[in-house]
């Protein structure tokens, strides 16, 4: 089976835009979560979709916001983007029944000037 | 906050030896352990995990160790190659669905 893979892979904005990225799970997988891994921070939740519903949220203000579609690919978007917001994003998908097996795709690099 | 520690941010062995990568965690209430290897570049690759109803798993040249007293998770790889050399995760899940916690990181660096 193909992996989970993300586009882009890196993307550089400025502050004060918004940023739209995209997830294809592991063809079979429903669930699928976010993360941002920043050096000082680390990995961090950002959310979970399981069958087009948000189903966990982490502690990110509401700029992050994402989204399920019904063949289970996911989007994350952050908008008015802040020069923190640089990381990498991570998105993670799981099969029903055992969402907290998790698989990683390898990650999109967001850089905020 | 919630938080998954490592005792260790740094390994530095010798190529054939045994590793062993530790990690605490804080919540009593997960009931299940990822330990991730994460490679410069890449997203973190699943290496073993272990439920809370098993003391310790066995995977192929890696052991992972759960003790629930004090709340420690260890992962052991034995015959280290320079092809282990990355940074590991441990990371728990606190039976919130899809919610992995993740620790700090440890960077193992394999000398040949």
């Amino acid at each position: 089976k193909a992996g989970v893979t993300q586009t882009p892979r890196y993307l550089i904005k400025t502050r004060g835009q918004q940023v739209t990225l995209s997830c294809s799970p592991i063809s079979g997988h429903r669930s699928v979560s976010w993360y941002q891994q920043t050096p000082g921070q680390g990995l961090q939740f950002l959310f979970e979709y399981f069958s087009e519903t948000q189903r966990n949220k982490g502690n990110f203000p509401g700029r992050f916001s994402g989204r399920q579609f019904s063949n289970s690919r996911s989007e994350m978007n952050v908008s008015t983007l802040e020069l923190g917001d640089s990381a990498l994003y991570l998105c993670a998908s799981a099969q029903q029944g055992a969402r907290e097996t998790q698989y990683f795709g390898p990650g999109t690099r967001l850089l905020v000037l | 906050g919630e938080s998954v520690g490592l005792h260790l941010p740094t390994l530095s062995v010798q190529e054939g030896d045994n590793s062993i990568i530790n990690c605490a965690y804080s919540n009593s209430a997960s009931d299940y352990f990822i330990w991730y290897k994460q490679e410069s570049g890449k997203g973190p690759q699943f290496i073993i995990d272990i439920r809370s109803n098993m003391d310790k798993r066995q995977g192929q040249r890696v052991t992972v160790l759960l003790n629930k007293t004090v709340k420690h998770l260890s992962l052991q790889i034995a015959a280290t190659q320079p092809g282990d050399s990355a940074v590991y995760f441990c990371a728990e899940n606190p039976n919130q669905g899809g919610k992995l916690i993740f620790g700090q990181g440890t960077e193992l660096s394999v000398k040949p």
